[in-house]
């Protein structure tokens, strides 16, 4: 079993709508929690990152953690056609000096 | 721009060769991985390096082999090439330091495509 468990989707979805992206993990020293946005096997580009439990909000978008669940959550509001990317979660115990990646969710906005 | 740079872009070769992938890390940062990512595949972390030392490592095959320079760039060979390795590989860097809450998040280089026949 992974150390983090992402649906690949594909998740398709019309203009304006409100998206939820979500990832799980077993380790439970996870500390740092981030989500990273791929565009068509770009570099991978940073949105959001949380430190330990909590929601962060960051315009349109906002990341939860909730470490009792062992869960992580991306919510994009007013989606737009310029979202459709892959989406990836990453979370890192600083201790092992590595990230860990979700394989990644690909999401579709259609005008 | 996320301030990381990666050189070439992109690199055909042969079974068999060798070749060498190039990173600089965001000024400032001391902290460069490597990941490798095959076609619709994730993200597969290779290595770390912090200031010149190997901080982590991943499945990196021992084909593979990495150093970080005292000018804090860094440079992926890839020996004995096989049709397999043909990938996108991405250098990230970030202000790890190893110290307690040293965030580890990082930034991405556009990536060498990597098209090995």
């Amino acid at each position: 079993q992974k150390e983090v468990e992402q649906d690949p989707g594909p998740l398709s979805v019309p203009e304006g709508a409100i998206v939820s992206l979500n990832c799980t993990y077993s380790n439970s020293a996870f500390q740092y929690f981030m989500w990273y946005r791929q565009y068509s096997r770009k570099g991978p580009e940073l949105l959001m990152y949380t430190y330990s439990s909590g929601n962060k909000e960051d315009g349109r978008f906002t990341a939860q953690v909730d470490k009792s669940s062992k869960y992580i959550s991306l919510f994009i509001r007013d989606s737009q056609p310029s979202d459709s990317a892959t989406y990836l979660c990453a979370m890192s115990d600083t201790n092992a000096g590595k990230s860990t990646f979700g394989d990644g969710t690909t999401l579709t906005v259609k005008p | 721009d996320s301030g990381v740079t990666q050189t070439p872009k992109h690199l055909i070769t042969a079974t068999g060769q060798r070749v060498t992938l190039r990173c600089s890390p965001r000024s400032g940062d001391l902290s460069v991985y490597w990941y490798q990512q095959s076609l619709d595949q994730g993200l597969q972390f290779l290595i770390h390096y912090y200031n010149g030392e190997e901080r982590a490592k991943g499945n990196i095959l021992e084909r593979f082999s990495a150093q970080q320079f005292p000018d804090l760039h860094s440079e992926l060979n890839l020996s004995s090439l096989e049709l397999g390795d043909s990938a996108l590989y991405f250098c990230a860097s970030s202000v790890y330091s190893g110290a307690i809450r040293s965030t580890d998040t990082q930034y991405f280089g556009p990536g060498t495509r990597l098209t090995v026949l």
